[in-house]
């Protein structure tokens, strides 16, 4: 299992600004997964944080939108660019602990985050 | 990654056992099947993962038949706390699959 955390774990804030979200976690991990859930749906998926590489990031979803940074293998970054309403949601950060690519996910408890 | 096809919804009463199956018809030869547990305003929780037959721990048994093509998690006896929206994963990351998550099944449990 892992321990992640979220920073932070709720914020406010004003249309065009960016906002950092960072993701710890309690160990060495090398699959580390960025999601985005809007209320009362399901996890959809930003991105992949490599460590040492660009982000793989998903279809819908641009590094200039959303940069990853993972400059470790026990933290990693998103930051949400150029905010618009539509952006208001919960964002949370996994790791894959199995080693072998299985998913068995271990999740932050998000960040919700209100554009206004 | 194999498309899955849940129920959106059950409801049950504290104490009953309470089976939720996962269809995934295109599951591919390398795919694990993995349940996670979500309650409201929380990140999800690692329930329990399979590859075949049956696996068990403290907390659900996963049950999945020679084809693969489905999946049951059995939850024993369940309590009001266990209501929550449940998440049926199947895939294995080679480089090449998409991770998604399908809707999920919101369970009731009522006294």
């Amino acid at each position: 299992s892992a321990v992640i955390s979220q920073k932070p774990s709720r914020d406010i804030c004003q249309r065009g600004t960016s906002l950092t979200i960072q993701c710890q976690v309690d160990s060495q991990v090398t699959m580390m997964f960025w999601y985005r859930q809007q209320p009362g749906q399901s996890l959809t998926l930003i991105a992949t944080a490599n460590q040492g590489s660009e982000a793989t990031y998903e279809s819908g979803f641009v590094i200039d939108k959303f940069p990853i940074s993972r400059p470790n293998l026990t933290f990693s970054t998103l930051t949400v660019s150029n905010m618009s309403p539509e952006d208001s949601s919960i964002y949370l950060c996994s790791v894959d602990v199995s080693g072998t690519g299985t998913y068995e996910q271990y999740f932050g408890p998000g960040t919700r985050l209100t554009v206004t | 990654l194999a498309k899955t096809t849940q129920p959106i919804s059950m409801d049950s009463y504290e104490g009953q056992e309470v089976n939720i199956t996962c269809s995934h018809n295109n599951i591919a030869t390398n795919d694990y099947i993995t349940w996670y547990q979500q309650f409201p305003s929380q990140g999800p929780r690692f329930i329990i993962q399979g590859y075949k037959t049956k696996v068990t721990n403290e907390v659900a048994s996963l049950f999945i038949p020679a084809d693969r093509k489905s999946s049951t998690l059995s939850l024993p006896r369940v309590s009001l706390s266990d209501t929550a929206v449940y998440y049926c994963l199947v895939g294995r990351n080679t480089g090449f699959q998409k991770l998604v998550f399908g809707t999920g099944t919101r369970l009731l449990v009522s006294p």
